[in-house]
């Protein structure tokens, strides 16, 4: 298994401005991934993150809007950008260690957007 | 593309009951199925899942499911349903893309435990 963390756990954000989240794993893996929980919803993939190459996003989301980094084998970040309410949601990155497909997540990050 | 449907968004059992939540899938080639629990607030944390190693598959808490692919079908049961059980469940299914795999989660079903 993997040991996942994600900061801020929650946050409170005005309209038109940004939030960067962070998602930090214990070990080292190639591939990780962000998905968008909107209240009372599924999971939705966003984007796919892999180390040293551009995330590949999901059709209904684009890189201006979710801006994803990936500098290292351990660590990402997904950006929020231009904020408006209908962002507001669950957010939460995984990673996958086997060859099994099994996705371990982190606990999210909840975002309100006023 | 493949999907996956859970039959009843919302489920109430009596604690000590028999918890059935059922799950289906569209694959043409056998996949790899996973259950997946949210306890409030929480991330998501697996409940078991199926590589085509056995048809039936036991995981934590107690729960198992299985497999059955005339029906195309992976429904999670638990004998004797217990307080701490009431959660949101999600079924997934993996999806090989060109370079990796994903996975797609169906809609979810709540579990309530009824004292």
């Amino acid at each position: 298994s993997a040991v996942i963390s994600q900061k801020p756990s929650r946050d409170i954000c005005q309209r038109g401005t940004s939030l960067t989240i962070q998602c930090q794993v214990d070990s080292q893996v190639t591939m990780m991934f962000w998905y968008r929980q909107q209240p009372g919803q599924s999971l939705t993939l966003i984007a796919t993150a892999n180390q040293g190459s551009e995330a590949t996003y999901e059709s209904g989301f684009v890189i201006d809007k979710f801006p994803i980094s990936r500098p290292n084998l351990t660590f990402s970040t997904l950006t929020v950008s231009n904020m408006s309410p209908e962002d507001s949601s669950i957010y939460l990155c995984s990673v996958q260690l086997s060859s099994y497909n099994e996705q371990f997540f982190g606990p999210g990050t909840r975002l309100t957007v006023l | 593309a493949q999907s996956v449907t859970q039959l009843g968004s919302h489920v109430s059992v009596s604690e000590g009951a028999l918890v059935l939540l059922r799950c289906n899938y569209s694959s043409s080639v056998p996949p790899y199925l996973f259950w997946y629990v949210q306890y409030p607030n929480q991330g998501l944390q697996l409940l078991l899942k199926y590589t085509s190693a056995a048809t039936l598959v036991k995981g934590i808490n107690g729960f198992e499911a299985e497999f059955k692919k005339s029906e195309t079908s992976f429904h999670l049961t638990k004998p004797s349903a217990h307080m701490s059980d009431a959660a949101e469940y999600f079924c997934a299914v993996s999806e090989s893309v060109t370079s990796y795999d994903k996975v797609i989660f169906g809609p979810g079903t709540s579990l309530s435990v009824i004292p």
